[in-house]
């Protein structure tokens, strides 16, 4: 089946240094998108970045990433953190089945920022 | 930016009973989904719809149902409600199509004593 793989569920970054949150999926269908949510403590998840497009970088907020269909991998880069980035990070992947599109989730990566 | 609203924000159940959440968009979007948020296993989905009328399961259904009345509203249901259930959901719209996005409501912990 389909799935998502967030492989640090925590990472600690001191504040200015660059960090990366690594993401990789499987799956069988073509017609598929990917997404970075970001979810701040106490609020709902909401849209960072996505794509669907191989090869092809995508910027929001300072953060960036690469949809790499060759390895199937959808990282998260910043490169330079700040303490207001501080939140759980959600890797997605949304496929259209049917009548409806279903949004497979990772299991999320807290980020934290230390000064 | 489009509005889902979820009832109640919080809510504390006895094992047994039935517990009923609620959840509201106004984007006049097809899809609306149901997940639960738990650490170490992100958001997962429990049922979704693509439109009136429509349910389906997701990836964690069981102990839970789901019902679509109208295109605004998408209800999740405990009929019977455990402990194992006690979480966070959090309702989502979005419009059809693999690179739309999808709109959150502000969640609803559940306690089940």
């Amino acid at each position: 089946g389909d799935s998502v793989t967030q492989t640090e569920g925590l990472v600690t970054v001191t504040e200015g240094l660059p960090v990366m949150l690594n993401c990789t999926y499987q799956t069988a269908y073509s017609d598929v998108a990917f997404f970075w949510y970001v979810q701040y403590l106490n609020e709902a998840p909401k849209l960072l970045l996505r794509s669907s497009t191989d090869n092809k970088r995508t910027e929001h907020q300072g953060f960036h990433a690469t949809l790499h269909k060759s390895s199937s991998s959808f990282h998260l880069q910043k490169s330079s953190v700040q303490l207001s980035d501080s939140a759980l990070y959600y890797c997605a992947l949304r496929k259209n089945q049917g009548g409806s599109a279903k949004l497979i989730f990772g299991e999320g990566t807290k980020l934290t920022v230390s000064s | 930016e489009a509005a889902v609203t979820q009832s109640p924000r919080n809510k504390v159940a006895v094992t047994g009973g039935k517990v009923t959440l609620s959840c509201n968009q106004t984007n006049n979007h097809n899809n609306m989904y149901w997940y639960r948020q738990d650490t170490g296993h992100g958001l997962r989905l429990i049922h979704y719809s693509y439109g009136a009328g429509s349910t389906e399961k997701g990836d964690i259904p069981d102990g839970y149902k789901a019902s679509r009345p109208s295109q605004e509203n998408f209800s999740l249901i405990l009929e019977l409600a455990t402990p194992s259930q006690t979480s966070v959901y959090f309702c989502a719209s979005g419009r059809q199509g693999s690179n739309e996005r999808l709109f959150f409501g502000h969640g609803t912990k559940l306690s089940v004593l």
